[in-house]
């Protein structure tokens, strides 16, 4: 089964603005990560949101976790063209017998124009 | 703020040869997972490793991989007679915890040639 799903897969928008990107999964989770990939570099671990949590902040960071409908959402707001990067989100699943893995969706590219 | 580190940063190898990938956790980590990323997909889940043993392996996983924690620092993973479709970008990760943040190295770019 897929887990995290991410959508847009690509999203390009104009410095200042805000973007919006959204992780769908399919099995219950204990928690779920995002992550920030700059081209061909390491993981960069932005927030966790845990299952019985429904919003984070983190800076310009804002996440939402809806566990009824399986569906994360990461907001940057005002962004800047250093946010150009792929990010990911990453389920801690409780399926499976194993709470230790994390399963990553495809990513959103997202290009911020300056 | 504590971090993974993983040497090399780049290995080229001839297919058939064997190669081990090195990282160095964090020190009061328990968990240690590998994963990894073939160019322009996502990342996978190869490994994870608590209390000296495989908790859990994908399929990927197979007899030519194997795993390693030879002394309290390091965490190493031996990839045996390498294929073409290793070649990937290979990701070490601890955790304090099972169910908290894992912290990623910046990872080892594997190309067999």
């Amino acid at each position: 089964s897929q887990q995290g799903e991410e959508d847009p897969q690509a999203l390009s928008i104009q410095e200042g603005e805000n973007a919006t990107m959204n992780c769908s999964y399919k099995t219950s989770i204990n928690n779920l990560q995002w992550y920030r990939q700059n081209s061909g570099r390491g993981l960069v671990h932005l927030i966790l949101i845990r299952s019985n949590e429904r919003e984070k902040h983190s800076g310009r960071l804002r996440v939402t976790l809806d566990t009824s409908k399986k569906s994360s959402s990461l907001l940057i707001t005002a962004s800047r063209a250093a946010d150009t990067a792929s990010y990911f989100c990453a389920t801690d699943g409780l399926s499976g017998g194993s709470n230790y893995k994390l399963t990553f969706g495809k990513g959103t590219l997202l290009t911020v124009n300056p | 703020e504590p971090e993974v580190t993983q040497t090399p940063s780049h290995q080229v190898t001839q297919m058939g040869q064997e190669v081990i990938l090195r990282c160095v956790p964090i020190s009061n980590h328990l968990y240690f997972y590998w994963y990894r990323q073939i160019l322009g997909q996502k990342v996978e889940f190869l490994v994870s490793f608590y209390n000296n043993e495989i908790s859990e392996k994908s399929e990927i996983f197979d007899d030519q991989f194997s795993v390693e924690r030879p002394d309290g620092s390091n965490f190493t993973l031996k990839i045996r007679s390498t294929k073409l479709e290793d070649s990937a970008m290979y990701f070490c990760a601890s955790s304090y915890d099972g169910g908290g943040r894992a912290f990623f190295g910046q990872g080892t770019r594997l190309t067999v040639v």
